[in-house]
């Protein structure tokens, strides 16, 4: 069974970058699948935030893709998420996810979740 | 971004009841749809994909249909342990996109 776990400040001030890093196990990333990051707030619910793969490739969701960057340890069988400049509208649980692609369908399904972490931006 | 709308946004049902749910896309998506269930303090997880496959592992009361833009979570009779909240996701249109959940509770 695959296993993905965040893990991450779980406080990061105004105006300074969210860090978080997702640990995979029972699966090597190298291997395949799409790996992503997504969020969830109360107010505008859940949201992708982006995806790394084939080996390092990434995708942003338009609307953070300023201030976003996917990074993957492939030595260490994790992939990471920093968001700079963070505000109290990133408030969020984050979530990261193994996604897959049907032959029909372009974009991903995710059949696997971390138990997802809650950043809180505050001073 | 492609929007995706689901009606209810709550429904109150018993066990044993048959449960429908609407999820509308705002542009056609094919059958680029999934469904997935959370529970309080938990991730979503994957019921249904393509629209209407069943992910490995879920039971087969649950269900899915439709294409185009108007999609479907059937539930056949409900059991205890699906008591939660339903959400819809297109994979069509970049970005990928979430409905805005359907809670089902108790009647």
């Amino acid at each position: 069974q695959v296993q993905l776990q965040e893990s991450g400040p779980g406080v990061v001030k105004p105006s300074e970058t969210l860090s978080l890093t997702c640990s995979v196990s029972s699966y090597s990333i190298s291997s395949g699948f799409y790996w992503d990051w997504i969020r969830q707030t109360p107010g505008k619910g859940l949201e992708w935030i982006g995806s790394i793969y084939h080996g390092g490739r990434t995708d942003y969701n338009p609307s953070l893709k300023s201030r976003v960057t996917i990074s993957v340890d492939m030595s260490k069988n994790q992939f990471s998420l920093k968001l700079t400049s963070v505000t109290a509208a990133d408030t969020a649980v984050y979530f990261c996810a193994r996604g897959f692609r049907g032959l029909l369908h372009v974009l991903s399904y995710y059949d696997f979740w971390g138990q997802g972490t809650l950043v809180t931006v505050s001073s | 971004d492609l929007q995706m709308t689901q009606s209810p946004s709550s429904v109150s049902a018993s066990v044993g009841d048959r449960v429908t749910i609407t999820c509308r896309a705002s542009q056609d998506i094919g059958s680029s749809l999934a469904w997935y269930q959370q529970k309080p303090g938990k991730a979503p997880k994957l019921l249904i994909y393509g629209a209407s496959n069943l992910q490995r592992g879920v039971p087969s009361r649950f269900s899915g249909s439709g294409s185009g833009s108007d999609f479907t979570l059937t539930i056949s009779s409900l059991q205890p342990e699906d008591f939660a909240t339903y959400y819809c996701q297109q994979a069509s249109s970049f970005p990928q996109t979430f409905g805005p959940g359907t809670t089902v509770d108790i009647k």
